[in-house]
C-alpha cells in the first residue's frame, strides 16, 4: 500500500519561500506521477502542478512563475518550493500519486497546514 | 481553464436515502471526470474515474454517469460513513480544476 507524507515548515514568513518535501513509502517513486494540491481553509481544492520521475513537469499557469517541482528518486521523495509567498498562500498542501500523468490522484499524503504571516 | 460548477452546494438528507449531485462545466471534457470524497481534517479519497468507473475498494452504491459538459455522483443508500464533502475534478486539460464542492450532512 503506497503511503504519502508531507513534511516541511508550518509557519512561512510572507515574500519568503514555501519549501515542503513528499515522502513516499510502499511503493517506488520510479514510476507514476507526483503531484501538490493545495486547499485555502474552507475552500475548495487547487490543482499546483505534477512532476514525472525522470524530472519532467507540468504547473499550474496561475503559480508556474513562482513554483519548483523536484524529485529525488535515491530518497523516494519529491518536493514543492513557492517562492515569493503572501497570505493568499496559506492553504493545506497535500502530496499525492498522479494516476499514470492522468492528473487524478489515486493516494494522497495527510496533508500540511502553511500558514503564512509575520 | 474549464470552469465546475457543482450544485447543490449543501443537501441534508438521512440515513438510507439516495443523494444526487450534479457537477456541470464550462466546455465539454468527453469523461475526463473524477469525484472525491472528503471529511472533515482528511485528505480527500478517490471514489470515481473516467465519471464512472468506481475506484478499487469503494462501494458499490456510490455510482457516476454522464459525459461532456453534465455529470452526476448518485449515492443509493446513504450511510453514516456516507456525511462528507464530494467533489468533481476534470482531468480533460491543464491545469485540472475542481469543482466548488457538495457538503451532504445529516437532516
Amino acid at each position: 500500500q503506497v503511503q504519502l507524507q508531507e513534511s516541511g515548515p508550518g509557519l512561512v514568513k510572507p515574500s519568503e519561500t514555501l519549501s515542503l518535501t513528499c515522502t513516499v513509502s510502499g511503493g517506488s517513486i520510479s514510476t507514476y506521477y507526483w503531484g501538490w494540491v493545495r486547499q485555502p481553509p474552507g475552500k475548495t481544492l487547487e490543482w499546483i502542478g505534477h512532476i514525472y520521475y525522470s524530472g519532467s513537469t507540468n504547473y499550474n499557469p496561475s503559480l508556474k512563475s513562482r513554483i519548483t517541482i523536484s524529485v529525488d528518486t535515491s530518497k523516494n521523495q519529491f518536493s514543492l518550493r513557492l517562492n515569493s509567498v503572501t497570505a493568499a498562500d496559506t492553504a493545506l498542501y497535500y502530496c499525492a500519486r498522479d494516476y499514470w500523468g492522468s492528473n487524478y490522484f489515486d493516494y494522497w499524503g495527510p496533508g500540511i497546514l502553511v500558514t503564512v504571516s509575520s | 481553464v474549464i470552469w465546475m460548477t457543482q450544485s447543490p452546494s449543501l443537501v441534508s438528507a438521512s440515513t438510507g436515502d439516495r443523494v444526487t449531485i450534479s457537477c456541470r462545466l464550462s466546455q465539454g471534457i468527453s469523461t475526463y471526470l473524477a469525484w472525491y470524497q472528503q471529511k472533515p481534517g482528511k485528505a480527500p479519497e478517490l471514489l470515481l474515474y473516467a465519471a464512472s468507473t468506481l475506484q478499487t475498494g469503494v462501494p458499490s452504491r456510490f455510482s457516476g454517469s454522464g459525459s461532456g459538459t453534465e455529470f452526476t455522483l448518485t449515492i443509493n443508500y446513504l450511510l453514516p460513513e456516507d456525511f462528507a464533502t464530494y467533489y468533481c475534478q476534470q482531468y480533460y486539460s491543464i491545469p485540472p480544476t475542481f469543482g466548488q464542492g457538495t457538503k451532504v450532512d445529516i437532516k
